[in-house]
């Protein structure tokens, strides 16, 4: 299966700033998604990336808030934006390979104080 | 709310005994699929089962669907103490390519 990589594996961060995630495939793929994971909980689905245009968001996410890049098809960036201590999570972006198969990278555990 | 329902939400076995976890969802699917999360980290793909097949098999893993229950069972045989994470289930249906997830069984192998 496809490797990914994701930057940074973690970080802590102040209220009101901003934390870019990079993910990084090393093959092309069509579908990319970005999920967060609260302190115990499952896994939502953010948004969907797509290639050379706007993302779609999930409800109860937006692009203000969560704005996405996916300028080709081994790379996209999620910007965690004007963070609160709730956004604290571990951040994962996934990939799809064979039909519907997806795969995770290692994810970003972000921690707002 | 999210689409699957896992149970249960936490098991202890020793070690060499078989853990099977279930899973519930609420609409019709295309396909449902088994992940694996040690200790908040990425998710590891076990196996995906199609709407249309019954039984799975991988190595240690045997996953069921029964579609007109809305249901899958996980079962980890001769589980050892490095299974120990918790295991999701996730859906996919009609035209979406995104997947929903259930809550989580947190599996510990005692050794």
């Amino acid at each position: 299966s496809a490797v990914i990589s994701q930057k940074p594996s973690r970080d802590i961060c102040q209220r009101g700033t901003s934390l870019t995630i990079q993910c990084q495939v090393d093959s092309q793929v069509t579908m990319m998604f970005w999920y967060r994971q609260q302190p115990g909980q499952s896994l939502t689905l953010i948004a969907t990336a797509n290639q050379g245009s706007e993302a779609t968001y999930e409800s109860g996410f937006v692009i203000d808030k969560f704005p996405i890049s996916r300028p080709n098809l081994t790379f996209s960036t999620l910007t965690v934006s004007n963070m609160s201590p709730e956004d604290s999570s571990i951040y994962l972006c996934s990939v799809e390979e064979r039909a519907y198969e997806q795969y995770f990278g290692p994810g970003t555990r972000l921690t707002v104080t | 709310s999210q689409q699957g329902e896992e149970d249960p939400q936490a098991l202890s076995i020793q070690e060499g005994e078989n853990a099977t976890m279930n899973c519930s969802y609420k609409t019709s699917i295309n396909n449902l699929q088994w992940y694996r999360q040690n200790s908040g980290r990425g998710l590891v793909h076990l196996i995906l089962i199609r709407s249309n097949e019954r039984e799975k098999h991988s190595g240690r893993l045997r996953v069921t669907l029964d579609t007109s229950k809305k249901s899958s069972s996980l079962l980890i045989t001769a589980s050892r103490a490095a299974d120990t994470a918790s295991y999701f289930c996730a859906t996919d249906w009609g035209s979406a390519r995104q997947l929903t997830f259930g809550s989580g069984t947190q599996l510990t192998v005692l050794p």
